[in-house]
């Protein structure tokens, strides 16, 4: 069966440091890989994608992703956080033979960026 | 240049009562879908549709069902609402047409409905 797992439920940051918020997934073949971003009291937003191709992927905000194969990972980075950074965070995989239909989604990781 | 909306954000029912979440979307997207979102479970799909008045069951479609007459507006019902059905409800969107560009793939999704059955 398909999964995205999330390991930490909470991930905690100082203003500037580097972050990473992790994800593995259990997918056969290649599937396509995502991350969104749910804000306070607002709905999710796309961040980024993995679809092909160069395995460094760079999405909004400053935000990137690192796609390792043989890890089954995609790692969520960003070389310097910010405050407004702080946000629920949600990593979701797309089997590409499903049609489009069924992107499932991880349990999510809430980073807090402190000042 | 809001895009899925949602009309409802918080509604609060009562246990046996029927409930209608509606969603429109203004992008000409074929795909609509419904999830819910529970702490610790992330996102779980209960229902898409892929065509006008077409309808698929997702991973928890037990309670629900959907409708849609037309292809900007997707509806999700509750039957008859019970309280572990209280949760935050997302619709969202894609198309197939994005293929190749940025956008394909991409769910858009609406500012969510949190539903409280008590």
């Amino acid at each position: 069966a398909q999964s995205v797992a999330q390991p930490e439920d909470q991930v905690n940051v100082a203003e500037g440091n580097p972050l990473t918020v992790k994800c593995t997934y259990s997918v056969s073949g290649n599937p396509y890989l995502f991350w969104y971003v749910q804000y306070p009291n607002r709905g999710l937003q796309f961040l980024l994608k993995y679809i092909t191709g160069d395995n460094l992927v760079k999405g909004s905000y400053g935000f990137e992703a690192e796609f390792n194969k043989s890890q089954t990972s995609f790692h969520l980075k960003k070389p310097s956080a910010l405050v407004s950074d702080s946000a629920l965070y949600f990593c979701a995989v797309r089997h590409p033979d499903t049609g489009g239909f069924k992107t499932i989604f991880g349990a999510g990781t809430r980073l807090f960026v402190k000042a | 240049d809001v895009k899925v909306t949602q009309s409802s954000r918080y509604l609060v029912k009562r246990t046996g009562e029927k409930v209608f979440l509606e969603c429109v979307q203004d992008m000409d997207h074929e795909n609509m879908f419904w999830y819910r979102q529970d702490p610790g479970l992330g996102l779980r799909l209960i229902y898409f549709s892929y065509d006008v008045k077409m309808k698929e069951k997702g991973d928890i479609p037990e309670g629900y069902s959907v409708s849609r007459e037309k292809k900007e507006r997707f509806s999700l019902i509750l039957e008859s609402a019970s309280t572990n059905q209280t949760s935050m409800y997302l619709c969202a969107s894609s198309s197939y047409r994005d293929r190749g560009t940025p956008g394909a793939n991409v769910l858009t999704f609406g500012a969510g409905s949190r539903l409280t059955v008590l």
